[in-house]
């Protein structure tokens, strides 16, 4: 089993929909976790953080559920610039990053 | 700028030969890390160091890889007798020491070599 799940997708969705992305991961000592964006051909960059209590960036929305161990983003009034491949990220301990294989997301006018 | 920066961008290679990859992390960022992803995955970990400590390598990793950060700046991805499986994008990524006591710092990544093995 991954380390790391996520849905590859890909999810088509107009614009102005809600789209929202699960990852679950399997060690349970994980400490932190974060949500990063990598358009194509380009490196990952930071989307945001996840914390224990969820947090909010905008349109964007991460929420953790440590009982169940995964962790989701929810993308409100999509735009066509949120085109991209979302990763979930967890540090495993020690500071070592374990990406997931990301889920893909294609937003059409 | 002052970004992660790697070199080269590219690196087409004959199977069999040895490739070097570098890494110029964010100065004041003592973690560096390396991965590997191929097309339609996400970054796959390889090592990571501390200053010039290499704390973990996937146990994906042949002996054919070795990493270094002789001084705890810059380091290096070696690829002995490459084959072509091992034909994918390097990312090296680099992070601060964790200022929030555990949660986490962000990890800033270079535009990554892409290594063609024919």
């Amino acid at each position: 089993r991954k380390e790391v799940e996520q849905d590859p997708g890909p999810f088509n969705v107009p614009e102005g929909a809600t789209v929202a992305f699960n990852c679950t991961y399997s060690n349970s000592a994980s400490q932190s976790f974060f949500w990063y964006r990598q358009d194509c051909r380009k490196e990952p960059k930071l989307l945001m953080s996840v914390y224990s209590s969820g947090n909010e960036d905008g349109r964007f929305t991460a929420q953790l559920n440590r009982a169940s161990q995964y962790i989701s983003l929810l993308i409100r009034d999509s735009k066509l610039s949120d085109s991209a491949t979302y990763l979930c990220v967890v540090n495993s301990g020690y500071n070592k990053l374990i990406f997931g294989a990301g889920t893909r997301l294609a937003v059409h006018p | 700028d002052t970004g992660v920066s790697q070199d080269p961008r590219h690196k087409i290679t004959k199977r069999g030969q040895n490739v070097t990859f570098r890494c110029d992390p964010i100065s004041e960022h003592n973690r560096l890390y390396w991965y590997r992803q191929t097309l339609g995955q996400g970054p796959e970990f390889l090592t990571y160091f501390q200053n010039e400590a290499q704390l973990e390598k996937s146990r994906l990793l042949s002996d054919r890889f070795s990493a270094e950060r002789p001084k705890g700046s810059f380091s290096t991805l070696e690829i002995q007798r490459t084959e072509q499986g091992d034909s994918a994008m390097y990312l090296c990524a680099s992070s601060s020491s964790d200022p929030l006591g555990g949660l986490g710092a962000e990890a800033f990544f270079g535009q990554g070599t892409r290594l063609t093995v024919v």
